[in-house]
């Protein structure tokens, strides 16, 4: 079956790095998705992945090993806005999005 | 402002009612989906549309049904609604289907079968 594991929730400092993980089992594979999740609010788009390799844009950067199976997202220099969760999508053989559960962040002061 | 909006914000419904949910694009996008999102649970796909006048069944589609009569609108129609819809609702659109378009969501319609 098709799969995506992310740890349900994390917590980090302000200021600080913090490494989201996401696992994908998928029938086929035609890139990767994060999008950032607000309470009470709609998905929004982050970052694409299809190629190996880390994919920096301003604070945010994401990470894709395709014969690992693997993806991360890293944000740096944390703000108390990025609290939300942070949502890991794999597009398989059929170009349909499979999601995972999605990883609430925490942000403490 | 070029987005999707959806309609209602939150609903009460008892259980059996017929519910009519909608959603409206601006952005001339072609591919249309509906998702539904529960506590624990990743999006699921209920139902999708490549174009006007076709759909598709994605992963939950038992109980719910939709129709793209026009490229801007994709209404989805609960029925007979049950306590187990009781889910938050999200519409989608995309550029296209078939390839890697962003997906961007409307706001979300939050329902209550009781």
């Amino acid at each position: 079956g098709q799969n995506i594991d992310q740890p349900t929730e994390m917590t980090a400092t302000e200021g600080a790095i913090v490494q989201i993980n996401c696992t994908y089992q998928t029938s086929g594979f035609n890139g990767l998705f994060w999008y950032q999740q607000h309470a009470g609010e709609a998905p929004t788009f982050l970052s694409y992945n299809v190629l190996d390799g880390l994919e920096e844009k301003g604070r945010f950067s994401s990470f894709l090993s395709r014969s690992k199976g693997y993806s991360y997202l890293l944000l740096k220099e944390l703000q108390m806005k990025d609290s939300a969760s942070y949502l890991c999508a794999a597009l398989d053989s059929n170009y349909q999005l499979i999601w995972g559960a999605g990883t609430k962040l925490i942000i403490k002061p | 402002i070029a987005g999707i909006t959806q309609a209602p914000t939150s609903q009460i419904l008892a259980a059996g009612r017929r519910m009519t949910l909608r959603c409206t694009q601006d952005m001339r996008h072609n591919a249309m989906y509906w998702y539904r999102q529960d506590l624990g649970l990743g999006l699921r796909l209920i139902h999708y549309s490549n174009t006007a006048g076709t759909t598709g069944k994605g992963e939950v589609p038992d109980g719910y049904s939709v129709s793209r009569a026009n490229t801007d609108d994709f209404p989805l129609t609960l029925a007979s609604a049950v306590p187990s819809q009781t889910s938050v609702y999200f519409c989608a659109s995309s550029s296209s289907t078939g390839g890697t378009d962003t997906q961007y969501f409307g706001p979300g319609t939050r329902l209550t079968v009781l």
